[in-house]
């Protein structure tokens, strides 16, 4: 069963912060984000482990809750860059493949 | 390091003509390989992924079929082509012990 992510999508002033919310109905061992311009194939970003971690890179930065099955994407005075669809891919124990949420379409505007 | 190559980048092929994608992994051995599939707007379904050398696991039936006859090599194959096959194929890859899965660049596939 695939990841929920909300919202689905998301308009935004560059400057402006963004919360993607990313959650499943069952224990993961890992989650994982991605960025996709269009028409391109889908770029990594980060990956969270169980263990309850957060990670950071620049102004993108996530974090992983596995008692909540939860992770969340926060980006922080967004870019013109930032602007695009992002996954979340979960993976849980026992598989091998990463399952993706439907992702939210991010639009970052001057 | 390792990259990953897919081709053809773009195709438009008419209904019940076959098809065939390839993906090759350079600079590892024994990755897992992955073909997820997305649709115009849509997110990626996993279509199969391998372990090994002719192990391949299906994820959802359809008219499309998998295979990996060398260690860095995989195969989306169709018989016959349907409308609803039309999207975008991606082909992905993990070292074994890694948990980090990278796409390659896609196939644009149009079914006319």
């Amino acid at each position: 069963q695939q990841p929920v992510q909300s919202p689905q999508a998301v308009i935004l002033r560059e400057g402006e912060d963004a919360v993607i919310n990313c959650s499943s109905s069952k224990a993961l061992y890992s989650v994982h984000w991605y960025r996709q311009k269009h028409g391109e194939a889908p770029i990594f970003l980060m990956i969270l482990l169980k263990g309850g971690e957060q990670k950071g890179h620049d102004k993108i930065s996530a974090s992983f809750n596995e008692k909540k099955q939860q992770s969340s994407l926060y980006l922080t005075a967004s870019q013109l860059s930032y602007s695009g669809t992002y996954f979340c891919g979960t993976l849980d124990t026992g598989r091998r493949a990463l399952t993706f949420g439907s992702g939210t379409r991010l639009q970052v505007q001057p | 390091s390792q990259t990953i190559h897919q081709w053809p980048a773009t195709l438009v092929q008419p209904v019940g003509s076959p098809l065939s994608l390839e993906c090759t992994v350079e600079g590892t051995s024994n990755p897992n390989l992955y073909w997820y599939r997305q649709a115009a707007g849509r997110g990626l379904q996993l279509l199969f992924y391998s372990v090994g050398i002719g192990q391949i696991s299906s994820e959802v039936p359809q008219n499309l079929s998998a295979s990996r006859p060398q260690d860095r090599q995989f195969i989306l194959s169709s018989k016959k082509l349907l409308l609803s096959d039309s999207g975008f194929y991606l082909c992905a890859w993990r070292v074994t012990s890694g948990n980090t899965i990278y796409f390659g660049e896609g196939s644009w596939l149009t079914v006319v």
